[in-house]
């Protein structure tokens, strides 16, 4: 069984553009979450959805969204780029989004110059 | 709020050595408590969890106890590896936190041959 993937891998952009990441969760998973990893730390909760919609946000400003589409896939935007925003973004799925288990992805890894 | 507590790295081992990293949360309610491993390059996997007071989680000769009187999860090894080299994350995920996950900082242990 495929796990969770997320796409593209790596991403390298200029500050003040925007950028818009991917991620699909395990067949049967209907919650999604997104974490940032900054270099060093831990991940830290963005997002969490569940069938669609917005269950949980986390101390993130506004130019950080996401949605969840029909067959749960989930896009992570982020726009208007600082350089503080390189980091390793994760993406996350669970069957319910409740205290069972998460399945992360790889990971995309986002530069900003 | 909710937070995870664990001791800074990195941590360098000789092969067969004993491994203790130590873990303390601060949470409300009766959170699930986790370890979860990433290897260079990679995502989170998890390594092992623990959903109630007194539960050992154990999984490749890793063990952690959930102690409820001491708030503590100490990740703990009897003899590792060169393989084992890696960043490990305490984490919690709780009800009364909004299912999501909160982890510490990491610990990075760097086991010599």
């Amino acid at each position: 069984d495929a796990g969770v993937t997320q796409s593209p891998t790596h991403l390298i952009k200029t500050r003040g553009q925007h950028v818009t990441l991917r991620c699909s969760p395990i067949s049967g998973h209907k919650s999604v979450s997104w974490y940032q990893q900054v270099l060093g730390q831990g991940p830290q909760f963005i997002f969490q959805y569940y069938e669609k919609e917005e269950r949980g946000r986390g101390n993130f400003p506004d130019r950080f969204s996401a949605r969840q589409f029909p067959n749960y896939s989930s896009e992570l935007n982020v726009n208007a780029l600082l350089l503080g925003d390189s980091a390793l973004y994760l993406c996350a799925s669970s069957e319910r989004g409740g205290l069972e288990e998460q399945f992360f992805g790889p990971g995309t890894r986002l530069t900003v110059l | 709020g909710n937070s995870v507590t664990q001791m800074e790295g990195p941590v360098t081992l000789s092969e067969e050595a004993f491994l203790t990293i130590n873990c303390t949360y601060t949470a409300t309610g009766y959170p699930s408590l986790f370890w979860y491993v990433q290897y260079p390059g990679e995502g989170l996997q998890l390594l092992l969890k623990a959903t109630k007071a007194d539960d050992k989680g154990s999984n490749k000769g890793f063990e952690a106890t959930y102690r409820k009187e001491t708030t503590s999860f100490h990740l703990e090894k009897g003899s590792v590896q060169v393989s084992d080299s890696a960043v490990y994350f305490c984490a919690l995920r709780g009800e009364k936190g909004g299912f999501k996950t909160i982890f510490g900082a990491g610990t990075r242990l760097f086991v010599k041959a």
